[in-house]
């Protein structure tokens, strides 16, 4: 079975640090990978989605940036945190099949707080 | 532009009491759509979704939601709450064979015992 990865699950940072958060997937090849952010009252905010290794879709221009290294790993990462980057981060993955199209599997977050 | 919106951010309803919660999309071309929930403590997890066929699709926990196009509407419903579906919901979208999937701001469901 598929499960997925995401490290820290806390964090607490100072503004201007930089940062790198951690997402792996197992039991799947070549999923979608995707990071959001979720923000109470504001739903999901989609900020990076990737088809396939180095591919890399950026949705809002921000702060972050994102990576993928490997086919089942996608990394979120800053290299100066604004104290608007703290919120809830989550990591995703998908596969399109017939069955499920797309339908995105989530991982348990990261409560990212930067002071 | 894309975009899902939910009608109630916060519901509050007393166990055995029925539930909808409405939920809007504007999209261009065929959509599928999606509600998950997110369980105190939990991964946001998938409810239903449609992706064709009978409008009207059942999910787990005897949650059922229908796709109305003429209203682009995709509402959830329960005849009769519990306490343990105390949770955060939210509706979704995305274009069929696509990859961006847009999510509602999320209704907070508390059932009162």
């Amino acid at each position: 079975s598929q499960t997925i990865h995401q490290w820290p699950a806390t964090l607490v940072q100072p503004v201007g640090s930089p940062l790198s958060l951690e997402c792996t997937v197992e039991g799947t090849s070549n999923p979608n990978l995707y990071w959001y952010r979720q923000a109470a009252g504001r739903g999901l905010q989609l900020l990076f989605y990737s088809v396939g290794i180095g591919q890399i879709s950026s949705e809002v221009p921000q702060n972050l940036s994102a990576s993928r290294p490997q086919d089942r790993q996608f990394i979120l990462s800053s290299k100066k945190l604004l104290l608007s980057d703290s919120g809830f981060y989550l990591c995703a993955w998908s596969v399109y099949t017939r069955d499920t199209y797309n339908e995105q599997f989530f991982g348990p977050g990261t409560r990212l707080t930067v002071l | 532009a894309q975009s899902v919106s939910q009608h109630n951010h916060h519901v509050i309803l007393s166990e055995a009491a029925s539930l909808e919660l409405g939920c809007n999309y504007s999209y261009g071309g065929t959509v599928n759509l999606f509600w998950y929930v997110q369980y105190p403590g939990q991964h946001l997890q998938l409810l239903l979704k449609y992706f064709s066929g009978d409008p009207l699709v059942k999910g787990i926990k005897g949650f059922e939601a229908e796709f109305i196009k003429s209203k682009f509407s995709f509402n959830l419903r329960k005849p009769s709450v519990q306490w343990s579906d105390t949770a955060e919901y939210f509706c979704a979208a995305l274009n069929t064979g696509g990859f961006k999937t847009i999510f509602g701001a999320g209704t907070r469901l508390f059932v009162k015992a």
